[in-house]
């Protein structure tokens, strides 16, 4: 089974930076994503570390950490347009080519006040 | 290149009544999924695709939810009789190697 766990709600405040932690205990695991959804609309791709250590792309970090069990997604600069949901997924096992299951934390929303 | 496009966009239905969704993935991409996602939680994976074959509907509620995938593209899944816990956004996703692409999603509202 899976079970992931992250933070219902955060606030930050513009400019400032934030770090949205998820951990996760599974039976399997090939990777972990982060997604973002802004109200009403679909998921998007954020990020995926599959081996521990930190991922840089532009204002959005991510960290993993295999043997704790543990990641998060740190945003710098912060905008108003950043406020949404931030979704933290877990990979199963490769299955085959592009086929694998993804089990989402129930995700944290984030609000910027200015 | 085209996202996943998914209709309705939304769908307002009384209880035990039925609805369909209509899904078409990304050109090339074999699998196919159909999440569920109630408000203020993640997406839940109802059933999954590779070309035209179930791979897992573990998760799917079969005496009221069925899916199909006929000639491993476009994809529908049917609600019925749909009940009030049915109310969510259905989301279609395709995926390459290295993520999922979602698609819009359908808001079903059952009252």
């Amino acid at each position: 089974g899976q079970n992931i766990d992250q933070p219902t709600e955060m606030t930050a405040t513009e400019g400032a930076i934030v770090q949205i932690n998820c951990t996760y205990q599974t039976s399997g695991f090939n990777g972990l994503f982060w997604y973002q959804q802004h109200a009403g609309e679909a998921p998007t791709f954020l990020s995926y570390n599959v081996l521990d250590g930190l991922e840089e792309k532009g204002r959005f970090s991510s960290f993993l950490s295999r043997s704790k069990g543990y990641s998060y997604l740190l945003l710098k600069e912060l905008q108003m347009k950043d406020s949404a949901s931030y979704l933290c997924a877990v990979r199963d096992p490769y299955s085959g080519a592009g086929s694998y299951q993804l089990t989402f934390g129930k995700g944290t929303k984030l609000s910027v006040i200015p | 290149e085209a996202g996943v496009a998914q209709s309705p966009r939304y769908k307002i239905i009384e209880k035990r009544q039925s609805v369909a969704f209509w899904c078409n993935p990304i050109s090339g991409h074999a699998t196919l999924y159909w999440y569920q996602q109630i408000l203020g939680q993640g997406p839940k994976l109802l059933i999954q695709f590779q070309n035209n074959g179930v791979v897992d509907d573990s998760q799917l509620p079969k005496d009221r939810f069925s899916a199909e995938r006929l000639k491993g593209v476009d994809s529908t899944l049917k609600i019925q009789p749909a009940k009030l816990e049915d109310s969510a956004v259905y989301l279609c996703a395709s995926s390459s190697t290295t993520q999922q692409y979602f698609g819009p999603g359908t808001r079903l509202t059952v009252t």
